[in-house]
């Protein structure tokens, strides 16, 4: 069991379009992470997001903490080809000693 | 400043053999977390050292196995080949470790035949 569950698993969509994707959990963080994997490489850190409803932009990509701090969801506008990659959610909470992802989501954005 | 460094990125190798992978992290980072990522199990915490002692482990068999070196440096090992430990291993490092921000390496593939 995966403590921590994205939705979608796969996302495909043209160029333009919105989209948004949640990280879910029934355990309580104290910070969670968001990461982007281009095909070919590690992990990139997008953003930390550290209290219960904040909000954080990131040009295009904005990002929310759940109020109860289960849950989180990157947003991003206007896709662009550039977004393509694999976005992965990590918490950060009292016990775990270390982070702990969530199972991905994979987006491709066509032309 | 240089990022983290993994060797080597791509490797072939046999059911019943060994590999060894190394790992460089930025400087001034003492914490180096490996990971396993396929395409079925996601990310998947392998073990964590932090100057020169393993401080977590994931649920991994005792074919696989790490160290760390006084510079930071860690390798990891997996002895006696499954085809199934065909996977991208990443190394990751940090400052404090535990749930610090991680730096990825660009990782080594692995494909076991």
């Amino acid at each position: 069991t995966q403590l921590l569950e994205q939705s979608p698993q796969f996302l495909s969509i043209q160029e333009g379009e919105n989209l948004t994707v949640y990280c879910n959990s029934s355990s309580v963080f104290s910070s969670l992470q968001w990461y982007r994997q281009e095909p070919g490489e590690g992990p990139v850190l997008l953003v930390t997001v550290v209290t219960g409803g904040e909000v954080k932009k990131l040009k295009r990509l904005t990002f929310q903490f759940g109020d109860a701090r289960k849950d989180s969801s990157l947003h991003i506008t206007a896709a662009q080809p550039g977004d393509t990659g694999l976005y992965l959610c990590a918490g950060a909470g009292v016990g775990f000693q270390k982070l702990v992802f969530g199972t991905g989501t994979r987006l491709l954005v066509s032309p | 400043k240089a990022g983290v460094t993994q060797t080597p990125r791509y490797l072939i190798k046999t059911r019943g053999q060994q590999v060894t992978l190394s790992c460089s992290p930025i400087s001034g980072h003492r914490s180096v977390s490996w990971y396993q990522q396929t395409p079925g199990q996601g990310l998947q915490f392998l073990f964590e050292y932090f100057s020169e002692t393993q401080r977590n482990k994931g649920n991994f068999p005792g074919r696989f196995s790490g160290r760390q070196f006084s510079n930071s440096r860690s390798e990891m090992n997996v002895s006696t080949l499954e085809l199934g430990d065909s996977a991208l291993y990443l190394c990751a490092s940090s400052r404090t470790g535990g749930e610090d921000v991680l730096t990825f390496g660009a990782g080594s593939r692995l494909t076991v035949l």
